[in-house]
């Protein structure tokens, strides 16, 4: 299994670009999360999904929107690049939305607005 | 408003020395305490968790100390080795979900030969 896959490593966009970081995952799990890292504030979370076709907003939701059409792939969308966007962002699935289910991270994608 | 507090933000440790790590929350909702390890380039990792019902938990070198009265959990690393070097988030979860989970900021250690 590759677990959680993201694509890709580094970007860099101009502001006002637009762009979609894919993730997915082939652990056949139904929950998937979006979280963005910034130095010294750990982890916050964007988007979530419970299962195909159902999204939610997490606590920083603004200047992002997600779809999940399959339960594999979870892209994140950017639309109109700001620099506050700057930051590593991480892919997450679980099968369960429990604490008794693991949740496993992709390898984050790093990205500079400018 | 940030329900979990980490400290300390960096951590530098000798080898065979023990590192700890430590975190406070406000909220007595929460029922689950997971530690996150995570190297450079990498995404967090799931190292240990702990629930409030336990007062420790031990897995090889890695310990959580969890005191409910006090709000406050630790990450004890034991015999620390330079592959212990990395960033490690405590967090903790409401029974909600995942989507209610809070991390800390997150501490970076360092451990020298």
């Amino acid at each position: 299994n590759a677990g959680v896959t993201q694509t890709p490593k580094f970007r860099i966009l101009k502001i006002g670009q637009s762009m979609t970081l894919q993730c997915a995952q082939d652990m056949n799990h139904n929950y998937m999360y979006w979280y963005r890292q910034d130095p010294g504030m750990g982890l916050k979370l964007i988007y979530y999904s419970v299962g195909a076709g159902i999204t939610d907003k997490g606590e920083v939701p603004n200047g992002y929107n997600v779809s999940r059409s399959t339960t594999e792939d979870f892209p994140l969308r950017l639309e109109l690049a700001a620099p506050s966007q700057t930051s590593v962002y991480f892919c997450a699935s679980s099968y369960t939305g429990t604490s008794g289910s693991e949740q496993f991270f992709g390898p984050g994608t790093r990205l500079t607005v400018l | 408003q940030q329900q979990v507090k980490q400290s300390p933000q960096s951590l530098i440790v000798q080898k065979g020395g023990i590192s700890i790590i430590n975190c406070a929350y406000e909220n007595t909702a929460f029922d689950y305490f997971p530690w996150y390890q995570q190297f450079p380039g990498k995404g967090p990792a799931l190292l240990i968790a702990i629930r409030p019902d336990v007062s420790e938990k031990k897995e090889g070198r890695f310990t959580i100390s969890f005191n409910k009265s006090a709000k406050q959990f630790s990450l004890h690393i034991m015999d620390s080795q330079p592959g212990d070097s990395a960033t490690y988030f405590c967090a903790a979860f409401l029974s909600g979900g995942y989507q209610k989970v809070t991390f800390g900021i997150g501490t970076k250690l360092q451990v020298i030969p």
